[in-house]
C-alpha cells in the first residue's frame, strides 16, 4: 500500500525559505498518469491546496501562492519537495503530501501523516 | 478561482441524529466534488468522491448528493465515531480547492 512521509524542519525563521520533502514508498512517483501534491492546514483552519505535479513533469500551483512556491522531483530517491520562499507567520501550518486518484486526479485518496511547520521571527 | 463555501461551520448533534452538511461552489463544477472526514491530529480521510460515490470501506450511513454548484453530505444516523470535522473539495482544470470545514460536535 502506498505510503507518503513528510520530512523537514519544524521551525523556520520569518523571511526564510520553508523546505519540505515527501518520500514515497510502495509506489513510484514516475508511474504514468499520477499527480502528486502538497496541501496545508493552518492551526484551527481549513485545508489549502498548495500545488501539484504530474508524472510527466508539469506543475500546477495555487494562484495565491504561485509567486513563492516551487515543487521539484528527485525520481532517483522517489521523493518530491516543496519550497516556499519568504515565509511568514501565515505559513505556519501542518503540511501534507498527498496523491489523487489515478482515474481522474480529482480527489485525494492517499495522504501522508502531515508535519507541523512553525514560522517564527 | 473557484471558491467553496461550507455550511454550517459548526454543528451540534446527538448520536442517532440525521446530519446534513452543505457545500456550495462559486461556479459549476459538474460532479467533481469530494468529501473528507478529519479527526484531530490526523490526515483527512476520503469518504465520498464524484459527489455521490462512497469510498471503499466507508459506512453506508454516509451519502453524498448534488451537482453543479450545490452539494450535500448526509450522515443518516450519527455514530460516536462520526464526531469530527468534514471538508468538501472541488477539482477543476488542474486546481483543487477545499471548503473551510464543518465541525460536528456532541450536543
Amino acid at each position: 500500500q502506498l505510503q507518503l512521509q513528510e520530512s523537514g524542519p519544524g521551525l523556520v525563521k520569518s523571511s526564510e525559505t520553508l523546505s519540505l520533502t515527501c518520500t514515497v514508498s510502495d509506489g513510484s512517483i514516475t508511474t504514468i498518469g499520477y499527480y502528486w501534491g502538497w496541501i496545508r492546514q493552518p492551526p484551527g483552519k481549513g485545508l489549502e491546496w498548495i500545488g501539484s505535479f504530474y508524472y510527466s513533469g508539469n506543475t500546477y500551483y495555487n494562484p495565491s501562492l504561485k509567486s513563492r512556491v516551487t515543487i521539484s522531483v528527485d525520481s532517483s530517491k522517489n521523493q518530491f519537495s516543496l519550497n516556499l520562499t519568504s515565509a511568514t507567520a501565515a505559513d505556519t501550518a501542518v503540511y501534507y503530501c498527498a496523491r489523487p486518484d489515478y482515474a481522474s486526479g480529482s480527489y485525494y485518496d492517499s495522504w501522508g501523516q502531515g508535519t507541523l511547520v512553525t514560522v517564527s521571527s | 478561482d473557484i471558491q467553496m463555501t461550507q455550511s454550517p461551520s459548526t454543528l451540534s448533534a446527538s448520536v442517532g441524529d440525521r446530519v446534513t452538511i452543505t457545500c456550495r461552489a462559486s461556479q459549476s463544477i459538474s460532479d467533481w466534488l469530494a468529501w473528507y472526514q478529519q479527526k484531530p491530529g490526523k490526515a483527512p480521510k476520503l469518504l465520498i468522491y464524484r459527489a455521490s460515490n462512497l469510498e471503499r470501506g466507508v459506512p453506508s450511513r454516509f451519502s453524498g448528493s448534488g451537482s453543479g454548484t450545490e452539494f450535500t453530505l448526509t450522515i443518516s444516523s450519527l455514530q460516536p465515531d462520526d464526531f469530527a470535522t468534514y471538508h468538501c473539495q472541488q477539482y477543476n482544470r488542474y486546481s483543487w480547492t477545499f471548503g473551510q470545514g464543518t465541525k460536528v460536535e456532541i450536543k
